[in-house]
Parts: C-alpha cells; sequence; structure tokens
C-alpha cells in the first residue's frame, strides 16, 4: 500500500522569496505523483504531475517540482512566491499497476501562507 | 467544457439525520470518484464507479453510506444516520477511464453534522 508525508503543516513565507513544500512517499510499485491546490472554498486544482521521464516538471502558476526516486521524494518549489499562491496544498500518490488506477492516496496538506 | 458540477454547496444537519449529495461528472467521463475530506487531513476515496458499477467501495462505511450511479451519469451519496464525525467535505471527481492523470474536482458539499 502506498502512503504519503508532508512534512510541514504550515509554511509561512514572505512574498517573492522561494518555497518548497516537501512530499514523501512509500510504495513497493511505480507510481505516478501528483500536486494539487486548494484554494480557500474551492475543489483540487491538478498543479503538475509526474508520470514518467524527466524528473523535473514543471507546472502552472510558476511552480516546478523534482522526483526522487531513490529518496522517494517529489518536493514542491517556487522561485518567488505572490500572495495569491496564499492556499493549502497536498502531495499525492497512485499506483500505475492497480487495476482502477483511481486510488489517488493524499498526504494531510501543507497550508502556505504569504504575507507581504 | 463543463466542470464537475455539485450539490448542495453546503448542508447543516443534527446527528442521526440523513443527507444526500448530488453530483454531475464532466460530459463523456465513465469514471467518477467520491472522496471525503475531513478538516485537517487530505481527501480520502470512499468509492469509485466506473460506468454504473462499483470499481473499489473498500473504504466506504456501508452500515450508513451509501452510493449509486444510475445510468452510469450523475451520482448520489447518502449518509443515514449522519454522526458527528461525518461532518467533512465530500468531494466528486470524474475522468475519462484509467486516466488518472486527468482527474477533474467539484467544489465540493461541505456538511456540518451537529
Amino acid at each position: 500500500a502506498q502512503s504519503v508525508t508532508q512534512l510541514d503543516s504550515q509554511v509561512p513565507v514572505f512574498e517573492e522569496a522561494p518555497v518548497e513544500l516537501r512530499c514523501n512517499y512509500s510504495s513497493s510499485v511505480s507510481v505516478y505523483l501528483f500536486w494539487y491546490v486548494q484554494y480557500p472554498n474551492q475543489g483540487l486544482q491538478l498543479l503538475l504531475k509526474y508520470l514518467s521521464g524527466s524528473t523535473l516538471v514543471k507546472g502552472i502558476n510558476g511552480f516546478e517540482a523534482e522526483f526522487n526516486k531513490s529518496q522517494t521524494s517529489f518536493h514542491l518549489r517556487k522561485p518567488s512566491v505572490h500572495i495569491s499562491d496564499t492556499a493549502e496544498y497536498f502531495c499525492a500518490v497512485s499506483d500505475i499497476y492497480g487495476g482502477s488506477q483511481g486510488n489517488l492516496i493524499f498526504g494531510k496538506g501543507t497550508k502556505l501562507s504569504v504575507k507581504p | 467544457e463543463a466542470g464537475v458540477a455539485q450539490s448542495p454547496r453546503y448542508k447543516i444537519i443534527e446527528k442521526r439525520q440523513s443527507v444526500a449529495f448530488w453530483c454531475n461528472p464532466i460530459s463523456g467521463h465513465a469514471t467518477l470518484y467520491w472522496y471525503q475530506q475531513i478538516l485537517g487531513q487530505g481527501p480520502k476515496l470512499l468509492i469509485q464507479f466506473q460506468n454504473n458499477g462499483v470499481v473499489d467501495d473498500s473504504q466506504l462505511p456501508k452500515d450508513r453510506f451509501s452510493a449509486e450511479r444510475l445510468k452510469g451519469v450523475d451520482s448520489t451519496l447518502k449518509i443515514q444516520p449522519a454522526k458527528l464525525e461525518d461532518s467533512a467535505v465530500y468531494l466528486c471527481a470524474s475522468s475519462l477511464p484509467s486516466r488518472i492523470e486527468k482527474l477533474f474536482f467539484g467544489s465540493g458539499t461541505q456538511l456540518s453534522v451537529l
């Protein structure tokens, strides 16, 4: 069974500073990895995903993440954050061999708070 | 293209009452999911449908929760009777078959059980 650990429940940062949100996963099989963002009172929106190929993945809103198989990590980064990036971010994993391929396992989330 | 529609947006009930949530997936999406998101936690899969058949309901508390997807389009999730710990946001999501990388979520129904 897979699991996801988001190491920080809250990350406060000043505007225009860089940020890294950490995510580690465990799985006995190959996985797909995802980062979702949830703005207040809204549903989940996909930021980026790793399926295969290049380990550096670029997503929307200037975010990127790097898949590190040896460290089983998929950390999310942005070089310069904006106030509008304030939201909750969820890392998720899916087993690529699962018959349903639909069971996304989510971490508990990291609340990013960008201060002016 | 229209997104995943859910209603109601908010619902407040007392414990032991019944409640139902509705989801209309993106047109053509055969796979539909219901997730439960408790405050401070990530979403947890409750049930997955492929057309009108259940693919995975291993985490659905079947003594009180039920879900159906008649005609393979809209879906309803019901709780009867509700407990305090059912307070959560219930998210519906849909995708084409085996296309987890293109999963679309609705805005959710926020349930408060008093």
